[in-house]
């Protein structure tokens, strides 16, 4: 079965920019979370989408938005890119949103905002 | 002080030892994670545990609802296994979004 896929791998971009991640859940999982790790830094939470719907969001700006299609994939986009955007962003799938619920990472999708 | 806490936050030991990385947290938690990140970056699901002990080949996690505690522990550990390891624990809110240890940092000497 297949993995939490993302793409792209790599997405470099400049200052004031926008950027479109995408992730696709395992199959059946109905919830997507999405977490930044910046350079040194540790994971935050960014947003959660399930069942079509954001649930919750981190302590993000405005400037962090998505949505998830009823195929359950999800799409981050990110506005008017800043340097200190530059991170690792992670998505995270899982079935419902019982916290017991293991979430299952992809493999991420590193930004460089130049 | 930060909800989900870990030590060390580096550690280097030599192949074959046994090895031991502690979590605490603060919050109310249905379950607690253990991830692994390579370099590469790609986290790895290791265990999720709400009670007792879990064995994966060499690695073991523990938990301790009680003393809000958990324990990873490496058997005769190998460089291969040097990684990242991260706890995470589900908020018991609405939205059950996992807050993160800031990782320790393992590196295993041939």
């Amino acid at each position: 079965e297949a993995g939490v896929t993302q793409s792209p791998t790599h997405l470099i971009k400049t200052r004031g920019q926008q950027a479109t991640l995408r992730c696709s859940p395992i199959s059946g999982h109905t919830s997507v979370y999405w977490y930044q790790q910046a350079l040194g830094l540790g994971l935050q939470f960014l947003l959660w989408y399930d069942e079509g719907e954001e649930r919750n969001r981190g302590n993000f700006p405005p400037r962090f938005s998505g949505r998830q299609f009823p195929n359950y994939s999800s799409e981050l986009n990110v506005n008017a890119l800043e340097l200190e955007d530059s991170a690792l962003y992670l998505c995270a799938s899982s079935i419902g949103t019982s916290g017991i619920n293991e979430q299952f990472f992809g493999p991420g999708t590193r930004l460089t905002v130049l | 002080k930060n909800e989900v806490e870990q030590s060390p936050q580096n550690l280097t030991a030599q192949e074959g030892e046994f090895i031991t990385i502690n979590c605490s947290y603060s919050v109310g938690i249905s379950a607690l994670h253990w991830l692994q990140q390579h370099p590469g970056g790609g986290i790895v699901s290791l265990f999720m545990l709400s009670s007792g002990k879990k064995k994966h080949g060499r690695l073991i996690a523990t938990i301790n609802i009680q003393e809000k505690h958990s324990s990873l522990h490496i058997t005769a550990s190998h460089p291969r296994d040097s990684a990242v390891y991260i706890c995470a624990a589900p908020l018991m809110d609405s939205s059950y979004k996992l807050i993160f240890g800031s990782g320790t940092r393992l590196l295993v000497r041939p």
